[in-house]
């Protein structure tokens, strides 16, 4: 199974802050390497696939960048509704179809 | 405008069964693989299982091959996951999601419904 790893587990940052987030694969998982978001309460939401396509009607303060076995997720200025958790996910070799363990952003 | 309605959630023994839905809308949904994930109370996300468009090809986390299944019903736009022998480790929120593409591979998970609650306890 490929595993996905992600860093930070938590951030703290604040409003207009430049965030990036990154994701490790176990082993080469060319770009086949999607981003969602998560708020409390909520199901989880897409933002980016294929490693770099910014989900139709997602803020183009969201990028993706990476292939092989590293990505980042980069929120260029942060913004109020954007503190939540972010899991990266990989589709490359399945099954199974895995996720990281997600990372927290909070406010600062 | 896509819709997913998750339904069957509920609170049931360990070794029972419960049945969950998943009713579809606003897109072609014969053209699209499903999938179900799950998310444990204050954890992450988890695969369980996916099926292809058609219906023919499923695939299941380990953690529930033989206990679970995967199905779905075109002519009436709903998926389903009908779990047997529960175990107190499968509690948790149980979200369907459609992939962004059409065709058989399971690929990103573009529209998810809002989650039914399973909960296995005695």
């Amino acid at each position: 199974d490929i595993q996905m790893t992600q860093s930070p587990s938590s951030l703290s940052a604040s409003v207009g802050d430049r965030v990036t987030i990154t994701c490790r694969a176990s082993q080469s998982i060319s770009n086949y390497l999607n981003w969602y978001q998560q708020i409390p309460g909520k199901a989880p939401k897409l933002l980016i696939y294929a490693a770099s396509s910014l989900q139709s009607g997602v803020p183009s303060r969201f990028s993706g960048s990476g292939s092989g076995t590293d990505f980042t997720l980069t929120i260029s200025s942060l913004q109020p509704e954007d503190f939540a958790t972010y899991y990266c996910q990989q589709s490359y070799s399945i099954p199974p179809i895995t996720f990281g363990q997600g990372t927290r952003l909070e406010i600062k | 405008e896509v819709k997913l309605l998750e339904s069957g959630g509920g609170l049931v023994q360990p070794g029972g069964s419960l049945r969950l839905s998943c009713a579809a809308s606003g897109f072609t949904f014969n053209s699209h693989p499903m999938t179900w994930v799950r998310q444990a109370p204050g954890k992450g996300l988890e695969w369980v299982t996916s099926i292809s468009a058609g219906g023919p090809t499923t695939f299941y986390a380990d953690s529930v091959k033989g206990r679970f299944t995967i199905s779905r019903d075109n002519s009436k736009s709903t998926l389903y996951l009908q779990m047997n022998s529960l175990r107190p480790e499968d509690t948790a929120m149980y979200f369907c999601a459609k992939d962004l593409r059409m065709g058989a591979t399971i690929d990103v998970f573009d529209m998810w419904g809002q989650g039914t609650m399973v909960s296995v306890s005695s």
